[in-house]
C-alpha cells in the first residue's frame, strides 16, 4: 500500500534559518506528491506538487523535488520567517481526476522565533 | 481560495450519546467530500468518501453504523458519530473537492475535536 513518512517535529529556527522537513514514501505506480501547510486554527490549504519526477514544486519561497531514486520530496525554504510557523503535511496519491485519494504523512510543525 | 467551515470545532460529549459534525463549503459545490481524522502525532486517515445524493463509501476498518455520513446538498455533509465511547476521542477533518477536479482541488475544514468523557 501507500505510505508517507516524515520527520517528527517540532523543528524549531530562528528567523532566516534554512528549513528542510524530510518526506519519504511508498507507493505503488508513479504518485503525484504533494506539500500541505496548515496554519493555526485553519484547514490545511495546498503548498506545492509535483507530478512525475525530477518535478520541482515551488511556492511562496518553498521548493520542493520529486526524487524518484530516493523516493523522497523534501520540502526546503532557504530563509524562514515567523509567518512560517505551521505544521506541515507531506502527502501522495496514485489516481488522478475525481477517483484520487490522498494518503498523508503525521506532520512536521515548525515553529520560527524572533 | 475555497473555503470549507466545520461545525463545531470542538465538542465534549458524554458516553453513548450521538455526535453531529457539519461541513460546509461556502463559496463552491462540492460533489466529493471526504472525512478523516487524526489522531495525535499521526497522520490524517480517511474514513470515507461521500458524493452528494449517494451513499458514502468508507474505507476498511470503519464502521458505517457508527460513522453516519449524509451528504445531502452540494454544500453540506454531514459526520455522525453514533453512540459514542472514549475511544472515539479524535479530531476529524473534512475536505471538499471541486467538481470534475482532483487533489489540486481539494479543500480542507479546519477540523472538529471530539472528547468523549
Amino acid at each position: 500500500g501507500n505510505s508517507v513518512t516524515q520527520m517528527e517535529g517540532p523543528v524549531t529556527l530562528s528567523e532566516e534559518a534554512f528549513l528542510t522537513i524530510n518526506c519519504t514514501y511508498t507507493a505503488t505506480g508513479y504518485p503525484s506528491l504533494f506539500w500541505y501547510v496548515q496554519y493555526p486554527g485553519e484547514g490545511l490549504q495546498l503548498l506545492l506538487k509535483a507530478t512525475k519526477a525530477d518535478d520541482k514544486g515551488s511556492n511562496k519561497g518553498f521548493e520542493a523535488t520529486y526524487r524518484k531514486e530516493t523516493t523522497s520530496f523534501h520540502l526546503e525554504k532557504g530563509s524562514v520567517q515567523v509567518s512560517d510557523s505551521a505544521v506541515y503535511f507531506c502527502a501522495l496519491t496514485t489516481n488522478t481526476g475525481t477517483a484520487s485519494k490522498l494518503t498523508f504523512g503525521t506532520g512536521t510543525r515548525l515553529q520560527v522565533t524572533l | 481560495g475555497a473555503v470549507v467551515s466545520q461545525h463545531p470545532s470542538r465538542v465534549i460529549c458524554k458516553s453513548g450519546t450521538s455526535v453531529k459534525i457539519e461541513c460546509r463549503s461556502l463559496d463552491f459545490q462540492a460533489t466529493t467530500m471526504f472525512w478523516y481524522r487524526q489522531f495525535p502525532k499521526q497522520s490524517l486517515m480517511l474514513m470515507a468518501t461521500s458524493n452528494e445524493g449517494s451513499k458514502a463509501t468508507y474505507e476498511q476498518g470503519v464502521e458505517k453504523d457508527k460513522f453516519l455520513i449524509n451528504h445531502a446538498s452540494l454544500t453540506l455533509s454531514t459526520l455522525t458519530v453514533t453512540s459514542a465511547h472514549p475511544e472515539d476521542s479524535s479530531f476529524y477533518i473534512c475536505s471538499a473537492r471541486a467538481p470534475g477536479g482532483g487533489p489540486e482541488t481539494q479543500y480542507f475544514g479546519p477540523g472538529t475535536r471530539l472528547l468523549v468523557l
